[in-house]
């Protein structure tokens, strides 16, 4: 079956740029989205069809995909966007998560 | 505004089925897939089940095939997840998810999640 890989962890400073990565055999065939979740709340889309923003969502969260990598980039992060983050494919007609990025801004 | 809110969770002994209903409101559920994706304590997420709009395609993930049963009433704008030979490790909140498929069967997506409703196996 498919799997999509992610990093376990990534911290970055209020304000800086940060990146999280997603892999995956030759993913840059498949639509890509990203998904964020908060402790105790449901998750939310942030990201679609590998770099489309769904309405809502701040013009700061954008994404990208190459090659076997999709990138969540999240430029001037601020303390609220401290949060698990997971990278979503569609892979013969079934849904497949990466393991999940806690990104903490501190 | 969209609206999914999941109902059926609960406490269940090994081996016992359970029921999991979805009510959607606020956007045409007849047109939308539909999706069950579970998080069991300090997890990820992890794809239960999909059902296609008019409930003539539906997938499991390996360890759900012949124990769930996903399904949906369009008249109610109900989703379902019928569960059966419920063990430990299906503890988890289930989510209801609408799905969104704008290019066929080459992009799917979730782009609306319920709040989830708890399931305990033990």
């Amino acid at each position: 079956s498919y799997g999509l890989t992610q990093s376990p962890s990534v911290s970055v400073s209020p304000g800086q740029t940060a990146s999280i990565t997603c892999s995956g055999d030759k993913l840059t065939y498949k639509y890509v989205s990203w998904c964020q979740q908060k402790p105790g709340q449901s998750p939310l889309l942030v990201i679609y069809e590998d770099n489309k923003r769904p309405s809502g969502i701040p013009e700061r969260f954008s994404g990208s995909n190459s090659g076997n990598t999709a990138t969540l980039t999240i430029t001037g992060t601020q303390v609220m966007d401290e949060a698990d983050y997971y990278c979503q494919a569609w892979d013969r007609n079934t849904v497949v998560f990466g393991g999940g990025t806690k990104l903490t801004v501190l | 505004e969209v609206h999914l809110v999941e109902s059926g969770g609960g406490l269940v002994q090994p081996g016992g089925p359970l029921r999991l209903s979805c009510e959607a409101s606020g956007f045409t559920f007849s047109t939308s897939w539909m999706t069950w994706v579970r998080q069991a304590p300090g997890k990820g997420l992890e794809w239960v089940a999909n059902i296609k709009q008019d409930g003539s395609e539906k997938y499991y993930v390996d360890s759900a095939k012949d124990r769930f049963t996903i399904s949906r009433d369009n008249a109610k704008n109900a989703l379902y997840l019928e569960m059966s030979g419920l063990r430990a490790d299906d503890t988890a909140v289930y989510y209801c998810a609408k799905g969104a498929a704008p290019r066929g069967y080459y992009s799917y997506y979730i782009d609306v999640w319920g709040r989830g409703t708890t399931v305990t196996v033990s």
